[in-house]
């Protein structure tokens, strides 16, 4: 019973270098998303996805590419890894009615620090 | 003003003790209210929504006041594996305004 799966679960990046998270989900849910955790914030959306060749922002998308070209996975890119990305990296998917109201699965995060 | 408030704790109790949480919100046209649970260096996981009415769901109750807009969480009969941070979730306007609150840390001790 997989669920959301996400990897890598740990990495280290330098400034400047790139990289994708990737999330894959077998539940069949329109809505996948991508939230990052900082300590003392609560989670934070970067972007978003309600299907397969639909994208948009969150409250913090600047330096994170997204695309959604299957049902089933949702890599987030990040372009030129700065510091400020140092962050622990989740994301969540639900059927687009249930995400409406708020009730996301997640995986079980990814922790990125760039040095 | 945060948008979501809540004690970051944290709480610690002894097995058995009752334990509530508050969590006030800001935005008065919030539409639906969650409680997520996160142990440690995991992901959240949904714990209960939070009806108009309140609900109960074993020895977790759920509490919703929309006029002085809070939120709470009791717990009763704690266990030691209700050692966890406790979120809550407060949705504004669809799914591209699921605000998180920070989160009550929770130690429940023999």
């Amino acid at each position: 019973n997989a669920g959301v799966t996400q990897t890598p679960k740990f990495q280290v990046l330098k400034t400047g270098q790139s990289m994708t998270l990737q999330c894959a989900q077998d539940m069949n849910h329109e809505y996948m998303s991508w939230y990052r955790q900082d300590p003392g914030m609560g989670l934070r959306l970067i972007h978003y996805s309600v299907g397969a060749g639909i994208t948009d922002q969150g409250e913090v998308p600047n330096g994170y590419n997204v695309s959604r070209s299957t049902t089933e996975d949702f890599p987030l890119r990040l372009l030129s890894a700065a510091p400020s990305q140092t962050s622990v990296y989740f994301c969540a998917s639900s059927y687009r009615r249930t995400a409406n109201t708020g009730e996301l699965f997640f995986g079980e995060g990814s922790r990125l620090t760039v040095l | 003003r945060k948008e979501v408030e809540q004690d970051p704790g944290p709480f610690n109790v002894p097995e058995g003790a009752t334990v509530a949480f508050n969590c006030t919100y800001s935005n008065s046209a919030s539409q639906s209210f969650f409680w997520y649970r996160q142990d440690c260096r995991k992901e959240p996981k949904l714990l209960m929504s939070v009806y108009s009415s309140g609900n109960e769901d074993g020895r977790f109750t759920a509490q919703l006041n929309r006029a002085s807009q809070y939120i709470s969480l009791l717990i009763r009969d704690s266990k030691l594996s209700d050692s966890a941070t406790y979120l809550c979730v407060v949705n504004e306007r669809g799914f591209q305004k699921l605000v998180f609150g920070t989160g009550t840390r929770l130690l429940v001790s023999p």
